[in-house]
């Protein structure tokens, strides 16, 4: 079946640092790739999505690229701030209505 | 538009005990879901509706857990009895877009609750 594993956290980096949360997955056909964030208190949100192989998912300073010949979907952002910290979760879902299924989630804390 | 509601936001009870939630997703999307997560861990789907009809309860505990959706809006998940092990957050989300085939750029969106955070004693 369908999978997703992320590096393991918690991560902590000071602000201004370069960031990137490994995501791999397996997959039948061709699954959309997600990046869902939770900040403390909150809902899942969606981040950013890409739905094709070679394409470019970005929001608020982050990126990430789905690359099939790796079946990646990392997460990057050139300069964190204290307002980044947060769980994020590295998702995918066939096509249509059909379910995500998630990583286990990286907690990510920014210092100052 | 507004977002996908959920009620109560947190429930503490004893194991044995009976517990309901419930989700009024986005109006005019007819895919609902609801999933847990537990602590520490990404969400899991527990079950899944289109309209009022169940698309996948595979994973569903049918022995304590039970989920309707009459008439396509609004949706209620039922624990009866609580085990411990069911303490976790339960997450309702729903979708809106149109199916497509293989090859075709037509997923949408999942827009998820905030979440009910069940505490079972």
């Amino acid at each position: 079946g369908n999978s997703v594993t992320q590096m393991e956290g918690p991560v902590t980096l000071s602000e201004e640092a370069f960031l990137t949360i490994n995501c791999t997955y397996t997959a039948t056909g061709y699954p959309s790739l997600f990046w869902y964030v939770q900040y403390p208190g909150e809902g899942l949100q969606l981040l950013l999505k890409a739905t094709k192989a070679d394409d470019k998912g970005s929001n608020k300073g982050f990126e990430a690229t789905y690359r099939k010949e790796t079946t990646s979907f990392h997460l990057e952002k050139g300069s964190v701030q204290v307002s980044d910290s947060a769980v994020y979760f590295c998702a995918l879902s066939g096509r249509g209505a059909q379910k995500l299924v998630f990583g286990q989630g990286t907690r990510l804390t920014i210092n100052p | 538009e507004a977002g996908v509601a959920q009620s109560p936001r947190y429930k503490i009870i004893e194991k044995r005990q009976s517990v309901a939630f419930w989700c009024n997703p986005i109006s005019g999307h007819a895919t609902l879901y609801w999933y847990q997560q537990i602590l520490g861990q990404g969400p899991k789907l527990l079950i899944q509706f289109q309209n009022n009809g169940v698309v996948d309860d595979s994973q569903l505990p049918k022995d304590r857990f039970s989920a309707e959706r009459l008439k396509g809006v609004d949706s209620t998940l039922k624990i009866q009895p609580a085990k411990l092990e069911d303490s976790a957050v339960y997450l309702c989300a729903c979708w809106g877009g149109v199916g497509g085939q293989q090859g075709h750029e037509t997923t949408d969106t999942q827009y998820f609750g905030p979440g009910t955070r069940l505490t079972v004693l």
